[in-house]
């Protein structure tokens, strides 16, 4: 069974102090790992897929990276606009569904 | 510019009774996904449809079904609803796999 864990479940920053969200998985073989924004009352917003080991996609003052066992999402000089909660899947080869994570809730003061 | 569309957005019932969830997406999709969202626990798959004409269980398909209508849309149906099954619904949409398309989602309280 396919397990996904975000860590911290929240996280406040001061806008301009930059930080990094944490997705830790397991999976019988990765397919696509995919990052998430979602705003309260919302619907999750697409933003990234990583497929490999060593692979990195920025936007804007996002970035995400993947390592084998974990991916992180680095929020680099965040503004409050950026205060969302984000959230982790995993896909396995060969399967259509996503696995997510609990997410993290991100706030971003002024 | 619609995307994935859900009916009703808001919704109340009391214990016993039925309701139906509705879904479509205008971005010609093979893949649609019905997901609960709950405090704490992330988005759970509920069910999904890979393709028209076949609908599979996720991690928690019971107490509902789905009707993979056309190509278009995929309905969620709630056959005697109990206050567990108070969360945010939300349907999702993708191109055979890969990333999902998500509608804005349906509030659901059971009372």
């Amino acid at each position: 069974e396919d397990q996904v864990t975000q860590s911290p479940e929240a996280l406040r920053l001061q806008e301009g102090e930059s930080s990094s969200l944490n997705c830790s998985y397991t999976v019988s073989g990765l397919r696509g790992l995919f990052w998430y924004r979602q705003d309260p009352g919302k619907g999750p917003e697409f933003l990234f897929t990583l497929y490999s080991a060593g692979e990195e996609k920025e936007k804007e003052r996002l970035k995400a990276t993947l390592t084998k066992k974990e991916s992180f999402l680095h929020i680099t000089a965040p503004k409050p606009e950026d205060s969302a909660t984000y959230l982790c899947a995993v896909q396995a080869v060969g399967d259509y569904k996503l696995s997510f994570g609990a997410g993290t809730t991100v706030t971003v003061r002024a | 510019n619609a995307g994935v569309t859900q009916t009703p957005k808001f919704q109340v019932l009391k214990t016993g009774q039925s309701m139906t969830l509705q879904c479509a997406q205008d971005m010609n999709h093979n893949s649609m996904y019905w997901y609960r969202q709950d405090p704490g626990m992330g988005l759970r798959l509920i069910y999904y449809s890979a393709s028209e004409g076949t609908t599979d269980k996720g991690e928690v398909p019971n107490g509902y079904n789905v009707s993979r209508l056309n190509k278009r849309e995929f309905s969620l149906r709630l056959e005697s609803a109990a206050p567990s099954q108070t969360s945010v619904y939300f349907c999702a949409s993708s191109e055979a796999g890969g990333e999902l398309f998500f509608g804005e989602g349906s509030r659901l309280t059971v009372l």
